[in-house]
Formats: C-alpha cells, structure tokens, sequence
C-alpha cells in the first residue's frame, strides 16, 4: 500500500526566513511518481514539481527546491527567503499507477511579514 | 484560457437532497477525477473516470455517482445516502500517462458543500 506522511501540520515563518517542509513516503514499487501542490486561500491545488522514482537529482527552481532521497524515503521541500504570497498549504503526493496518487494530510505554512 | 470550472462554489443542502456538483474542463484531458477533502487531511479520491462513458470507484465512493456523457464533463452527486457530506470537493483532470509516465493533476478551485 502506499502513504504518503507530511508531520509538520502548521508552520509560521517570518519573512525572509527559510523553510523547510517534510514529506515521508512508503511503497514497495520500484516506479513511482512524486508529486508536490500548493493549494492557496482561492481553493484549487496548484502543481509545483513531478521527480519519478529513478531521477534522484535534487531540484532548483527560483526560491524553491526539492531534494529526493530514496535511501530515507523522503521528498523535502525548501523554500527560500519566504515571501507572504508563499502562504498556504502544500501536498506532497504519491503515485504508482495512473489513477491511484495518494496525498499527505498537507502542511499549512503562514509566512508574517 | 484552458482550465478546470467548478460550479457552483457554495452550496448549502437539506439533510436528505441529492446535489450535483458540475465540472467542465477544457483542456482535453481524457482522465477526470473526483476528490474530497475535510479540514487536516489530504485529498481522498471518491470517482474517476478515464475515458468518456466509463467511470470507476475510488477509495470512498459510498453515497455518491458520477456520469462522463461528454469528455469534458464529470458532475459529481452527492447522494442522501452519504452520512457526512459537509467536506470541500476538487474535481481534477489529468492527460492519460502513456509513455511519458503519470501526468500531473490539474485541479478546479473547488466547491464548499454544507449540510444544513
């Protein structure tokens, strides 16, 4: 079975502060998918990132980077030099086959000016 | 522009009505999915469909039914049958996976259902 634990539930930031969100997945398929959404106040999850299971380089996009290590089952997310508009919660997500992706509870990060 | 619409955005239900929830997408995606999401946990899939005409269960389809007339359409109804259907409800597409492997979802801004 696959799951997918985000633990930290909230954070707070100030501004400019870095941020890291913790994700733990478990499966026993060698081909997966990892997944990481921002859903802001307006409701829809917006789709940040997609790594699949034999692409372990990390990633770097503007302030925002992900690093996938196979070996703890992790797919953590950092985001630096917080900004307000960064406030919201954010879902990392499991998939193996086409219509089974799996999420975390989500962590609800609020970045104060 | 391409996307995912969602209506209506709030909807209060007596106890024992049916609702339907409509989605329409424009992106001509072939998979369309349905999910629901209460306060603290992730998305649970209720419905999802790959193809028009066929559609299957996800992990809680209990008290719900959805129809794919249309490639572009999935509503979902929430039954009289579902005990607790107050919940935030993300109707979602996605381009069939193929070779290039499991495509991301692409999600509606959802609709607030209330039971009254």
């Amino acid at each position: 079975a696959q799951k997918v634990t985000q633990a930290q539930t909230e954070i707070s930031v100030v501004e400019k502060e870095d941020v890291t969100l913790d994700c733990v997945y478990e499966t026993r398929d060698t081909t997966y998918y990892l997944f990481w959404y921002k859903q802001p106040p307006s409701g829809e999850l917006v789709f940040l990132i997609r790594r699949n299971s034999f692409d372990e380089q990390n990633e770097i996009s503007g302030r925002y980077s992900w690093n996938f290590q196979k070996s703890t089952s992790s797919f953590n997310f950092t985001i630096t030099a917080s900004q307000v508009v960064d406030s919201a919660v954010y879902f990392c997500a499991l998939s193996v086959t086409d219509n089974d992706m799996r999420f975390g509870a989500g962590t609800r990060l609020t970045v104060k000016p | 522009d391409g996307g995912i619409t969602q209506s209506p955005k709030y909807l209060f239900r007596k106890e024992g009505q049916n609702v339907t929830l409509s989605c329409e997408q424009n992106l001509n995606h072939d998979a369309m999915y349905w999910y629901r999401q209460d306060p603290g946990q992730g998305l649970r899939l209720i419905y999802y469909s790959q193809i028009v005409n066929d559609f299957q269960k996800g992990d809680i389809a209990e008290g719900y039914s959805v129809s794919r007339e249309k490639k572009e359409s999935f509503p979902l109804t929430v039954t009289s049958a579902q005990k607790n259907p107050t919940a935030f409800y993300l109707c979602a597409s996605s381009i069939e996976a193929g070779t290039s492997g499991r495509g991301e979802l692409f999600f509606g801004e959802g609709s607030r259902l209330t039971v009254l």
